[in-house]
C-alpha cells in the first residue's frame, strides 16, 4: 500500500463545475503540500497545509491531521486547470522531516 | 529571481557514460532535493541536501553522486548511466520541508 493515495486518478469534468480531488496518508507527517503540472511543464507549489483549510483563487484546501485526509477543492472550473494535481507529505521520521512523499497524481481534463 | 534553474533541458546519453546535471536556485534555501519521475509513480527522491557540505541518501540513489559544495548549487552525477535512468529529473529548493517547495523545470534524459 502506498504511504500517500490519491483519488481519483483521472478525472473529466465540464467547464464551470466544482472539482474535488482527494489524498489519503498513512504516515506521519509535519505538513501537506498541494502541487500542479501542467503537461511536459514543470511543477508549481499550490498549498502548504498543516492544519485547517487554506484559499487562493478558485482554489481551496483543506487537511483533517486526524483522518489522514485531505481534498483539493476547485471551483468554477476552467479548461486552463487540466494539469495533473499532486499530493506530497512531508513525512517526519525519527523526530525530523526529511523528506516528502509523493501521490501519484490525479490528471484532471476541463473540458469547453 | 530565477528561482530555481536546471540544465540541460533535454539530453541523450548511451549506456555507460556519465553525466552531470546542473541545479541552481537564488532564494538562499538550505534544503535541495534532487527527484525522479516515471509514468505511473510518484515523484521519487534520489538524493538531499539540508545544508552546504551535508547531503544524504533519499529512496533511489543508485547509480547517482551528489554534492553541495555551496548553498546556491547541488549538481547530480550520473557516474555510468543506464537504460533504467531514462526519466525526468526535478530538483527542488526550500527553507525546509515545512514550506513551500521551488522546483526546476527538470531535466528529460533518455538513456539507449
Amino acid at each position: 500500500k502506498n504511504e500517500v493515495e490519491q483519488s481519483p486518478q483521472n478525472l473529466t469534468a465540464q467547464e464551470g463545475e466544482f472539482i474535488t480531488i482527494n489524498c489519503s496518508y498513512s504516515v506521519g507527517i509535519s505538513a501537506l503540500h498541494w502541487l500542479q503540472q501542467h503537461p511536459g511543464g514543470g511543477i508549481v507549489s499550490l498549498f502548504m497545509l498543516s492544519s485547517g483549510k487554506k484559499k487562493h483563487g478558485r482554489l481551496i484546501a483543506t487537511i483533517n491531521i486526524q483522518e489522514k485526509h485531505s481534498s483539493l477543492h476547485i471551483t468554477a472550473s476552467h479548461p486552463r486547470d487540466s494539469a495533473v494535481y499532486i499530493c506530497a507529505v512531508s513525512y517526519v521520521y525519527g523526530g525530523a522531516t526529511n523528506k516528502l512523499i509523493f501521490g501519484t497524481g490525479t490528471l484532471l481534463a476541463v473540458q469547453p | 529571481n530565477a528561482g530555481v534553474t536546471q540544465t540541460p533541458k533535454f539530453q541523450v546519453l548511451k549506456t555507460g557514460q556519465s553525466m552531470t546535471l546542473q541545479c541552481a536556485q537564488d532564494m538562499n534555501h538550505e534544503y535541495m532535493s534532487w527527484y525522479r519521475q516515471d509514468p505511473g509513480m510518484g515523484l521519487r527522491l534520489i538524493h538531499y541536501s539540508v545544508g552546504a557540505g551535508i547531503t544524504d541518501q533519499g529512496e533511489v540513489p543508485n547509480g547517482y553522486n551528489v554534492s553541495r559544495s555551496t548553498t546556491e548549487d547541488f549538481p547530480l552525477r550520473l557516474l555510468s548511466a543506464a537504460p533504467s535512468q531514462t526519466s525526468v529529473y526535478f530538483c527542488a529548493s526550500s527553507y525546509s520541508l515545512i514550506y513551500e517547495q521551488y522546483f526546476g523545470p527538470g531535466t528529460r534524459l533518455t538513456v539507449t
